[in-house]
């Protein structure tokens, strides 16, 4: 089972809203990733957790904060979010954090930022 | 240079055609290669991991070239179905902090037509 599942899966937010992303996987993976993707253009990195520590950040605005409550959950904590930060938040996991493992998506969250 | 390059298409093919596309890749001491294909508005979905010069997988074959630091991916007998966006991905240029930190192509787009 290569399944990710992330909730919700639309969410429409204002600037002064506080929201959370929710991303699960139960294939034993020990690796878990958060991107952004915007309209045609490729997904860009914004935190790997590895072994349920943060092992990097892409230089992402504090306005999101990442949690890894255990090996199979991973969250994105929102706030005082900009228009510009709309785009779909694409979640994955791997066996571990390595070059060699592929990494699987969940069907993302399509955010709003009004 | 880009660290990947993929021509972006659309690459117009008709059904039951092939199609090769290549992607060029900066960093030369990847040992692991592979391409997703994401359709409009969903997550990118594996379709091929490469460890050594090629792997094939159906109507799909990738071929590596270390040497001119290209891989392609060949589509056989294409399906309506095939009609995607495809995006090469090969891990990103560092040391062991950067395990788990993927370098996305923006790309390459078939349209496959009755």
């Amino acid at each position: 089972d290569t399944e990710v599942t992330q909730t919700p899966k639309h969410l429409v937010m204002g600037m002064t809203n506080k929201k959370s992303l929710k991303c699960e996987q139960h294939m034993g993976h020990r690796a878990m990733y958060w991107y952004k993707q915007k309209a045609k253009k490729p997904p860009e990195l914004m935190f790997v957790y590895s072994y349920e520590k943060l092992s990097i950040n892409e230089s992402v605005p504090s306005r999101f904060s990442p949690e890894c409550p255990n090996s199979s959950l991973l969250n994105l904590h929102l706030h005082a979010l900009q228009p510009e930060d709309s785009a779909l938040y694409l979640c994955a996991s791997s066996q571990e954090a390595s070059d060699y493992n592929e990494q699987f998506f969940g069907p993302g969250t399509r955010l709003t930022v009004l | 240079r880009k660290e990947v390059e993929q021509d972006p298409g659309p690459f117009n093919v008709p059904e039951g055609a092939t199609v090769a596309f290549n992607c060029t890749y900066s960093n030369s001491a990847s040992q692991s290669f592979f391409w997703y294909r994401q359709d409009c508005r969903k997550e990118p979905k594996l379709l091929m991991s490469v460890y050594s010069s090629g792997n094939e997988d159906g109507r799909f074959t990738a071929q590596l070239n270390r040497a001119s630091q290209y891989i392609s991916l060949l589509i056989r007998d294409s399906k309506l179905s095939d009609s995607a966006t495809y995006l090469c991905v090969v891990p990103a240029e560092g040391i062991t902090d950067s395990w788990g930190k993927l370098q996305f192509g923006a790309g390459t787009q078939v349209v496959v037509t009755p």
